[in-house]
């Protein structure tokens, strides 16, 4: 079954401080990947996705098939950053999104 | 133009009670999805309506839960004999339908039972 895992449920880091947050996935195709980002009291929200290839407010994310991973990546954190990210996969057009169970950020300043 | 709106946005029910949580989805969109996102389980998928096909239910945890989707708009998810492990925040999101599209998301409703 598809699956996607953030193994950190925290992240904590300084401000100005590179931040990688994790995201694997099980699938042996060829899917789309998002990450998707929820910021205090706000709707939950698209971050980029795979497709795109595009950096969002200084953050990246590539694919890596071989280690099946979607790491996502910004080289200094802002405090703004602090926010709940979700990782997450579509496997074909037309089909569910599978979410991780997300990581929480904490920009200390 | 209006986003994703679910109603209500609070609600507080005893345990054994039936549901409705409402999602009205951004216009045209033909895909609906239903999550439910609890503390420290991240968003758990429930269920995915795409335009006429068989919807997929997969994400359902029991037979308690169901929903509708009613003219390819308007969708209702209903918890039928509530139990305290329901509480959660239940999330609605809608899309194009249009390949791997972006989803947009309702604000959720929060549901209690006590």
């Amino acid at each position: 079954a598809q699956r996607v895992t953030q193994p950190e449920k925290l992240l904590s880091v300084f401000k100005g401080a590179p931040v990688e947050l994790k995201c694997n996935y099980s699938y042996s195709g060829s899917p789309e990947l998002f990450w998707y980002v929820q910021y205090s009291r706000q709707r939950l929200q698209l971050l980029l996705r795979h497709i795109s290839r595009e950096s969002i407010k200084g953050f990246t994310a590539d694919l890596n098939k071989g280690e099946t991973s979607f790491h996502l990546k910004k080289p200094f954190a802002q405090e703004e950053d602090s926010a709940m990210y979700y990782c997450a996969l579509q496997y074909s057009s037309a089909s569910k999104i599978i979410f991780g169970s997300g990581t929480r950020l904490s920009i200390r300043p | 133009g209006a986003g994703v709106s679910q109603s209500p946005s609070n609600k507080v029910t005893e345990k054994g009670k039936d549901v409705e949580l409402r999602c009205d989805p951004i216009s045209g969109h033909t895909a609906l999805y239903w999550y439910r996102q609890s503390l420290g389980q991240g968003l758990e998928f429930l269920i995915y309506f795409q335009g006429n096909s068989a919807p997929d239910k997969s994400g359902l945890p029991s037979d308690r839960f169901s929903a509708e989707r009613t003219g390819g708009s308007v969708s209702t998810l209903t918890i039928q004999r509530t139990q305290q492990e329901d509480s959660a925040v239940y999330l609605c999101a809608s899309s194009s339908g249009v390949g791997t599209d972006t989803q947009y998301f309702g604000p959720g409703t929060r549901l209690t039972v006590l």
